[in-house]
């Protein structure tokens, strides 16, 4: 099972809403990321997860909050979002460093 | 950060033409990896190339790596209709971490 699933496939949300994304994996790959991709441009990585420990947050603002439940889950968590926060949200796992990273099909949020 | 930057930016090929796309990168790197994305989807990983390698070939795809000028070239052979997608380069950029940094890539279009 070489899959990575995100629910939901597609998300809208006001800018009071609270809702999470999920992630799942069965590939007992030990790391997990959260990239954020905006229209015609690339993954921009959000935070990585190793051994179920947040090991990277590049900055993103706390209205972002990842939890990695377990070695097979990764959620984030989304409160008080603005318009600008809309894209595609791709989740991913690797089997470890220089690893080749595996993505789901991503959840696309619109916050209005 | 964006590490690599990918030319062009766009690309439009008859079907049975090769399609070449070109990825350069600033920092040292132990890898670089291409990843496909069909529109609005994930990414699929298309090949890997370590910095000790200066060729890999994958059916029809055919990748270089010149660490020299820190460039790499994919070539796809014989490309079809369904090879309409976006091309990103990724480079690990020699870190210790599993963080990927993706290029700006490239969106390929082959008519039929």
């Amino acid at each position: 099972d070489t899959e990575v699933t995100q629910t939901p496939k597609h998300l809208v949300m006001g800018m009071t809403n609270k809702k999470s994304l999920k992630c799942e994996q069965h590939m007992g790959h030990r790391a997990m990321y959260w990239y954020k991709q905006k229209a015609k441009k690339p993954p921009e990585l959000m935070f990585v997860y190793s051994y179920e420990k947040l090991s990277i947050n590049e900055s993103v603002p706390s209205r972002f909050s990842p939890e990695c439940p377990n070695s097979s889950l990764l959620n984030l968590h989304l409160h008080a979002l603005q318009p600008e926060d809309s894209a595609l949200y791709l989740c991913a796992s690797s089997g470890g460093a220089l690893e080749t990273q595996y993505f789901g099909p991503g959840t696309r949020l619109l916050v209005l | 950060s964006q590490q690599g930057e990918e030319d062009p930016q766009a690309l439009s090929i008859q079907e049975g033409e090769n399609a070449t796309m070109n990825c350069s990168y600033k920092t040292s790197i132990n890898n670089l990896q291409w990843y496909r994305q069909n529109s609005g989807r994930g990414l699929v990983h298309l090949i890997l190339i370590r910095s000790n390698e200066r060729e890999k070939h994958s059916g029809r795809l055919r990748v270089t790596l010149d660490t020299s000028k820190k460039s790499s070239s994919l070539l796809i052979t014989a490309s079809r209709a369904a090879d309409t997608a976006s091309y990103f380069c990724a480079t690990d950029g020699n870190n210790a971490g599993n963080m990927l940094t993706f290029g700006g890539g490239t969106r390929l279009m082959v008519k039929p």
